[in-house]
């Protein structure tokens, strides 16, 4: 399979736990996001490299959430502390150079994240 | 800023009859527009895209879209539902000079019966 792969597809932690979070997006595209889904409501954009560089983060990437891709390709994304409105899917996505395929991204099935 | 209005939360149709999901946008640029189906428990996928060339766009499984400027619409039409169709849409703006991120609406979810 040569879409976007997410690690783990399910996490079930307490609050207060710290959880990490991988993405393998497809293996030519140099650009990468990480977005969130809450029930009942669309995805909403966290952050986005190019390559390794972390270029954008969006207003709901609060501190206690850290995202890297070290080497351009895959990338982590964790969040400490966990709190119960963290509760939430994690999506990542992935693209070619921008103005090709007007910003297409492709998505990965998804981190559903469950905190007790 | 851009942003997504998708008119309606839930659309029921009967298997067989034509299928429109309704979107408007507000867009300081040119922007790209994008309809994208998400089925139960599987990935977003995209169904078809809006990039400034054709205004009626075409896409996967019978779709199309129709670019309005003038409305500020990109509403989703399919002359006949099957089945398969049932999960839940969303529209999509993208302002490539304002950023990168994918601004979706809340969803449409599509139920079909037989």
């Amino acid at each position: 399979d040569t879409g976007v792969s997410q690690d783990p597809r399910h996490k079930i932690t307490k609050r207060g736990q710290n959880v990490t979070f991988r993405c393998d997006p497809i293996s030519e595209h140099n650009r990468l996001y990480w977005y969130r889904q809450t029930l009942g409501q669309g995805p909403e954009f966290l952050t986005y490299f190019q390559n390794e560089a972390q270029l954008e983060k969006s207003r709901l990437l609060s501190d206690r959430f850290s995202a890297e891709r070290p080497k351009g390709s895959f990338s982590t994304l964790e969040i400490q502390r966990t709190e119960q409105g963290d509760s939430a899917m994690y999506l990542c996505a992935s693209s070619g150079s921008l103005g090709v395929g007007g910003n297409e991204q492709f998505f990965g099935p998804g981190t559903r994240l469950t905190v007790l | 800023a851009q942003s997504v209005t998708q008119l309606d939360s839930h659309v029921s149709v009967s298997e067989g009859t034509p299928v429109l999901l309704r979107c408007n946008y507000s867009s300081s640029y040119s922007p790209s527009l994008f309809w994208y189906v998400q089925h139960p428990n599987k990935g977003l996928q995209l169904l078809l895209k809006y990039t400034s060339a054709a205004t009626l766009v075409k896409g996967i499984n019978g779709f199309e879209a129709e670019f309005k400027k003038s409305e500020t619409s990109f509403h989703l039409t399919k002359p006949s539902a099957h089945m398969s169709d049932a999960a839940e849409y969303f529209c999509v703006v993208s302002e490539p000079q304002a950023g990168t991120a994918l601004i979706f609406g809340k969803g449409t979810t599509l139920s079909v019966s037989s």
